[in-house]
């Protein structure tokens, strides 16, 4: 009964470097977000993707962020040429459908970036 | 638009002491829900309710309990004779009705102390 797997748990990367953040859903889970986490503040929205789309990226900042949730294998969301401001933990959720009257989408236990 | 406001940056007590968070939402739908997750040392994200808008009974689980006043906008939380292991820091957030993404609070870490 496995809920929602990200790795790496850890990340280092230098300044410049790529990042790349992988999620597992729950299984049968379609609907995927991300959240980020700032030292010291709560949880941002970042983005909504189902199955091949994505629905809502708001979020996300315009350059160098990106997210793909393939038909096939984890929801990756990648920073590209990272910069000190990106240190953050990313929190990845997923839940079966959007629903508000379901219980609560299922987060991961994130991933800790740290740009050095 | 949505805003969660949570006052209290930190509260140290000791154990055995009752804690309050307090948590001020505002939102201008009549359907919303409310949520409180607990981020303990280890980092991950631990759901501990979530009630919508039309339920404003209060709700009591073990040493937890939650007070939800539409009034005046505020979703507290008391853990009533604190542990060591309730050592954490615990978000509100809230969703819109027709809206999926949760607005967090900037979290209330508490420490209790031996």
């Amino acid at each position: 009964n496995a809920g929602v797997m990200q790795n790496p748990r850890h990340l280092v990367r230098r300044r410049g470097q790529e990042a790349r953040l992988r999620c597992s859903p729950v299984k049968g889970h379609s609907h995927v977000y991300w959240y980020r986490q700032l030292p010291e503040e709560g949880l941002k929205f970042m983005v909504y993707l189902q199955k091949e789309n994505i629905i809502d990226e708001s979020g996300m900042p315009k350059e160098r962020f990106s997210a793909e949730f393939p038909k096939e294998g984890p929801s990756i969301l990648r920073i590209q040429q990272v910069v000190r401001g990106d240190s953050a933990a990313y929190f990845c959720a997923s839940s079966p459908r959007w629903d508000p009257e379901i219980t609560e989408a299922f987060f991961g236990q994130g991933t800790r970036l740290t740009v050095v | 638009a949505q805003k969660v406001t949570q006052a209290q940056t930190e509260i140290s007590v000791v154990e055995k002491e009752d804690v309050t968070l307090d948590c001020v939402y505002e939102t201008r739908d009549t359907t919303y829900y409310l949520f409180w997750y607990k981020q303990p040392p280890s980092g991950e994200l631990v759901f501990l309710i979530r009630r919508n808008s039309f339920d404003e009974q209060n709700e009591i689980s073990g040493r937890y309990s939650w007070n939800f006043q539409k009034s005046t906008s505020s979703f507290n939380f008391t853990i009533t004779a604190s542990q060591v292991v309730d050592s954490a820091v615990y978000f509100c957030a809230l969703s819109d009705d027709n809206d999926y993404k949760l607005s967090f609070g900037a979290g209330t870490t508490v420490t209790v102390r031996a």
